[in-house]
């Protein structure tokens, strides 16, 4: 199994750009989610998916668009890049989305390294 | 606002030594979970302590968990070198679906 694959690695972007950020998962996982992670913040909450065609907000969803058409995919739109967007983006999921279910630790990708000039 | 709050932020032990982190949070939780992140990697679940438990083992790694004072403890005994490493608190809030909150987190560096 791979796990949970980001792509891109790195970019860099001009403001006023766009791109999407991919995540894949091949562990037929029910819950998908996007962090980024700044110096001194810690990870924060963008944007969640508890299912194909279920998704929700997170702590810091202005800017960041997502859908989840399959189980596997949950690609993050930047659809106007801003320089306060520079961070790593990380993309991680868990077997089930329910609260109620205790041993459902997430998986992380290895994260996207973006940056906005 | 972040959940989780680790303190110290940062910490410097010798090889052997053991390494105490501990994370304050703000609201009733399900679960409490520490998670490991290599220096430009993703994180790495290292255990899930649930709310009606005080204390889990896992190898090196002892949870503590005291839900009146919304406090944990993380313990690794007998540090290596690879341990070095930023280690995260993360909690799962009751109710509707899971909405994991990470704290900030403590750098730990183990001096060979």
């Amino acid at each position: 199994n791979a796990g949970v694959t980001q792509t891109p690695k790195f970019q860099v972007l001009k403001t006023g750009q766009s791109m999407t950020l991919q995540c894949a998962q091949d562990m037929n996982h029910e819950y998908m989610s996007w962090y980024r992670q700044d110096p001194g913040m810690g990870l924060r909450l963008i944007h969640y998916s508890v299912g194909a065609g279920i998704t929700d907000q997170g702590e810091v969803p202005n800017g960041y668009n997502v859908s989840r058409s399959t189980t596997e995919d949950f690609p993050l739109r930047l659809l106007s890049a801003a320089p306060s967007q520079t961070s790593v983006y990380f993309c991680a999921s868990s077997y089930s989305a329910r609260s109620s279910s205790y041993n459902s630790p997430l998986h992380f990708g290895n994260g996207t390294r973006l940056t906005v000039t | 606002s972040q959940q989780g709050e680790e303190d110290p932020q940062a910490l410097s032990i010798q090889e052997g030594e053991n390494a105490t982190m501990n994370c304050s949070y703000k609201t009733s939780i399900n679960n409490l979970q520490w998670y490991r992140q290599n220096s430009g990697r993703g994180l790495v679940h290292l255990i899930l302590i649930r709310s009606n438990e005080r204390e889990k083992h896992s190898g090196r790694l002892r949870v503590t968990l005291d839900t009146s004072k919304k406090s944990s403890s993380l313990l690794i005994t007998a540090s290596r070198a690879a341990d070095t490493a930023s280690y995260f608190c993360a909690t799962l809030s009751w109710g509707g679906y899971q909405k994991v909150t990470f704290g900030t987190g403590t750098k730990l560096q183990v001096i060979p």
